[in-house]
């Protein structure tokens, strides 16, 4: 699965939105972009997932740039709740392994 | 949306000790979960992928002797540490997915806090 890079961490005031930048310049074809998130002392929460288009649900968005070799997750409206730290994993279709990076800590700040 | 379950939340207990922890897919069936180890400060580390009906694969390094996997149903997998000693203490955390399609989502339990005395 392709690597992904994304800075150790980021503040973000609360209410405003919180965009969170992953760089996965190897991706290939075949490789989906996830995102998932891990409260302090909790299993990581799935968050989004894309291939090219950009998706949103109920929880974020995700842009993906067209050449895919980066993208963002927006948090629209950011609440103390969503401090924790994000994940940008990138995988492959048939291999269903996650490997976790060291991810972005996220602090929302009253 | 998908639930996963896992049980005990918090276990501490001497060394030597053998410790099983369970997780269950609540509300659909995977064939596949997933059991990871997470020390502190750190990111999550994969540790083997459970298959039901089948043996698990482990991922390097990791002693499938001291890790014992059973997926004996479409809903359930355990992990069992084998004679536990204080360096296996760490938060353990499993996962499942609903289908075979690599573009389904894993769905993880609230993991499990093993502390080794």
């Amino acid at each position: 699965d392709a690597k992904t890079t994304q800075p150790p961490s980021m503040d973000c005031a609360e209410g405003r939105a919180a965009n969170l930048p992953c760089n996965h310049s190897t991706i290939s074809g075949n490789e989906y972009v996830y995102w998932y998130r891990q409260i302090h002392s909790q299993g990581p929460q799935y968050i989004i997932h894309g291939l090219k288009n950009n998706e949103t649900n109920e929880m974020a968005s995700l842009i993906i740039t067209e050449d895919r070799k980066s993208s963002t997750l927006i948090l629209p409206h950011a609440t103390l709740r969503d401090t924790a730290v994000y994940y940008c994993i990138v995988r492959v279709e048939v291999n269903e392994k996650l490997t976790f990076g060291t991810g972005t800590r996220l602090t929302i700040i009253p | 949306g998908a639930v996963v379950s896992q049980h005990p939340s918090r276990v501490i207990c001497k060394s030597g000790t053998s410790v099983k922890i369970e997780c269950r897919s609540l509300d659909f069936q995977a064939t596949t979960m997933f059991w990871y180890r997470q020390f502190p400060k750190q990111s999550l580390m994969l540790m083997a992928t459970s298959n039901e009906g089948s043996k698990a694969t482990y991922e390097q390094g990791v002693e499938k002797d001291k890790f014992l996997i059973n997926h004996a149903s479409l809903t359930l997998s355990t992990l069992t540490v084998t004679s536990a000693h204080p360096e296996d203490s760490s938060f353990y955390i499993c996962s499942a997915t609903e289908g075979g399609l690599g573009n389904q989502p894993q769905h993880f339990g609230d993991g499990t806090r093993l502390s080794i005395l």
